[in-house]
């Protein structure tokens, strides 16, 4: 059974960092991109960053392109995303999501299994 | 990458047929076949409904489906269920290997 588990919200000033982890199972890891995706409260869904199986390539979002820095660990199974100077709008349900299909070199931005979210709070 | 234009309520009675449309331009929707529709439930993740376009991943319903005409997505309920009441939302790849969504319908079964 595929499961994704999102760790590492709360509450984080404006400029503050955060670290989100999501850790993985029922899969061949390496073998599919992964994306973050992110709803404000009350708000529709935004794409952040996907990262491709193989790690090799990186995509973001304008909103958070140079702030923001997505990885992902082969041995742990887990993917993270790095938040720097966060800003108030980047208060949100984060979701690690998984790629349908298998490719290790791309992200194909469509995602079969999603994460149960962690919930990021910028404010002072 | 602006967002897709998605109408923000829609509403049926059990039974009946509704369709939502998702509007983009030519560097998404209309430049690629992988316009996906996903169904979300408050408070709960996003789950997969339509993808490529127009296939169904195993096990969704039937009564789901999808096209896509230059610009413009569109995904049809027939036969609605009072579970079908959620928030449905397009997205398409788009330039750069990025991705946009949809603002989001709300689907209200009367």
């Amino acid at each position: 059974e595929v499961q994704l588990v999102e760790s590492g919200g709360g509450l984080v000033q404006p400029g503050g960092s955060q670290r989100l982890s999501c850790a993985t199972s029922g899969f061949t890891f390496s073998n599919y991109g992964m994306s973050w995706v992110r709803q404000a409260p009350g708000k529709g869904l935004e794409w952040v960053s996907g990262i491709s199986g193989s790690g090799s390539t990186t995509y973001y979002a304008d909103s958070v392109k140079g702030r923001f820095t997505i990885s992902r660990d082969t041995f742990r199974n887990t993917v993270y995303l790095q938040m720097n100077s966060l800003r108030v709008e980047d208060t949100a349900v984060y979701y690690c999501a998984k790629d349908r299909l298998l490719n290790q070199w791309l992200v194909q931005l469509t995602f079969d299994y999603w994460g149960q979210g962690s919930l990021v709070t910028v404010s002072s | 990458q602006s967002a897709l234009t998605q109408p923000a309520s829609v509403s049926g009675s059990p039974g009946q047929s509704i369709t939502i449309s998702c509007t983009g331009t030519s560097s998404d929707v209309g430049g690629y076949n992988y316009v996906s529709w996903y169904q979300q439930h408050p408070g709960k993740a996003p789950k997969l409904m339509i993808y490529d376009v127009s296939t169904r991943p195993s096990g969704i319903s039937n009564r789901f489906s999808a096209s896509k005409s230059g610009n413009t997505a569109s995904l049809t309920i027939s036969g609605l269920q009072a579970e079908d009441e959620a928030n449905y939302y397009c997205s398409s790849y788009a330039s750069s290997s990025t991705l946009v969504f949809g603002g989001g319908t709300k689907l209200t079964v009367l």
